[in-house]
Parts: C-alpha cells; sequence; structure tokens
C-alpha cells in the first residue's frame, strides 16, 4: 500500500507561499495524488490532482518529480482562511476497487496574521 | 446545483439501538463512498457504491455494518447494534466518473454519537 507521510503540522504568515510535502514511497504505476482541504466539522475539499511533473490552478500548484515518491503542495500567498487540514492522497479507483482511498493524518496548516 | 447531502447531520444513539445514515450524491453522479473520520484523526475508507452495487466494501467491518445504493434514493449506511466505538463523523463522497480519478465531492458528514 502507497503510505503517505505529511508533516503534523505548520506554521505560517500571511501572504507567505506555504509548501507540504509528502511522501509516497511505494506509489503505484497507475496511482493519482490528490491534495484535498478539510476545515473543522466540515468535509474534506478537493484542491488538486497530479500523475507526474506539474499541475497548477486557479488556487494551488502541484510538484511531483520524476520518480512520484513525494509531492509537493504549494499554496501561494496564503490568507487566515487557509488555516485547515491538508490530505495527500494516493491511490486509484477503478471498476472494481476504491484501492487505497485512506487519508493520512495530515497536516494542519496555521496561518498567522 | 446542490452539493452531496448527508442527514441527519449529528445522530445520538445508545449502545445497541441502529443507526441509519443517509446520503445524496450530487446531480449526475453515480458513484458514492464511505468514511469515517475519528477525531484527530484523517478519514478511513469503508466503501465503495455504484447504483444497485457494491463495488468495494474492503474497508468496512464484517460484522454490523452494511451499505447499499439503491436504484432510487439516497445510498444508506447501516450500523446495528452500535458500541461507543461506533461514535465518529462518517462522511459520504460522490464522484461521476471512474477509472484513477480521485476528486471526489464530500458531503458535511454525520456525527455520531453512541452513549
Amino acid at each position: 500500500l502507497a503510505k503517505t507521510t505529511q508533516p503534523i503540522s505548520m506554521d505560517s504568515y500571511e501572504g507567505q507561499e506555504v509548501n507540504i510535502t509528502c511522501s509516497h514511497n511505494n506509489i503505484a504505476t497507475n496511482d493519482y495524488i490528490t491534495w484535498y482541504q478539510q476545515f473543522p466539522s466540515q468535509g474534506p475539499r478537493f484542491i488538486i490532482q497530479g500523475y507526474k511533473t506539474k499541475v497548477t490552478n486557479e488556487v494551488a500548484s502541484l510538484f511531483i518529480p520524476a520518480d512520484r515518491k513525494s509531492s509537493t503542495l504549494s499554496l501561494p500567498r496564503v490568507s487566515l482562511s487557509d488555516t485547515a487540514v491538508y490530505y495527500c492522497l494516493v491511490g486509484a479507483v477503478s471498476s472494481g476497487s476504491a484501492r487505497q482511498l485512506t487519508f493520512g493524518s495530515g497536516t494542519q496548516l496555521t496561518v498567522l496574521p | 446545483n446542490a452539493g452531496v447531502m448527508q442527514n441527519p447531520r449529528h445522530l445520538v444513539r445508545r449502545r445497541g439501538q441502529e443507526a441509519r445514515l443517509r446520503c445524496s450524491p450530487m446531480k449526475g453522479h453515480s458513484h458514492v463512498y464511505w468514511y469515517r473520520q475519528l477525531p484527530e484523526e484523517g478519514l478511513k475508507f469503508m466503501v465503495y457504491l455504484q447504483k444497485e452495487n457494491i463495488i468495494d466494501e474492503s474497508g468496512m467491518p464484517k460484522e454490523r455494518f452494511s451499505a447499499e445504493f439503491p436504484k432510487e434514493g439516497p445510498s444508506i449506511l447501516r450500523i446495528q447494534q452500535v458500541v461507543r466505538g461506533d461514535s465518529a463523523a462518517y462522511f459520504c463522497a460522490s464522484s461521476p466518473m471512474v477509472a484513477s480519478y480521485n476528486e471526489q465531492f464530500f458531503g458535511p458528514g454525520t456525527r455520531l454519537t453512541v452513549l
């Protein structure tokens, strides 16, 4: 199983760029890397997904090296409202399985004023 | 377009009672996933369903837990004879397609408390 390892917590200040790295040494060929954000008492919210290299959308960038054994979520210019738990999820859903759809403990990001 | 809906949002049961959690996926979504989250922990996959079919229930306890997604109506997660250890937040997610695609849309969750 592609177990993921993330820092337990990170602190940042408003306006800074935040990079959260996730290690997934046993990632399988078919696995995608997906990041979710979760606020207290809410369900997770999809942020970004990638397979390799770099993916960018309106809220974040995802950097994946060639060996795919890690990935880095980059949040540009964070604000107080970005304080949340960020989960790295590695796995795949196929027609017969939802293999590895298990979130790790996540990274608690706290943005300070 | 309404998001994933779950009800009830909070459910209190005494030990030995049954708990029924309902999930209505987003319009057009035919894939539903159930997760359980214990306090201070990440979400743990329980079961993946399509309409009228259980695709993967590898994360679901073998006893007391069952799930269904009928042709009509919401998906139901049923917990029989609840115990205190079942107290958790249960999240439902839906997606419109499969095949290595992990973008799931989550509901607000049902917080189950077993007294």
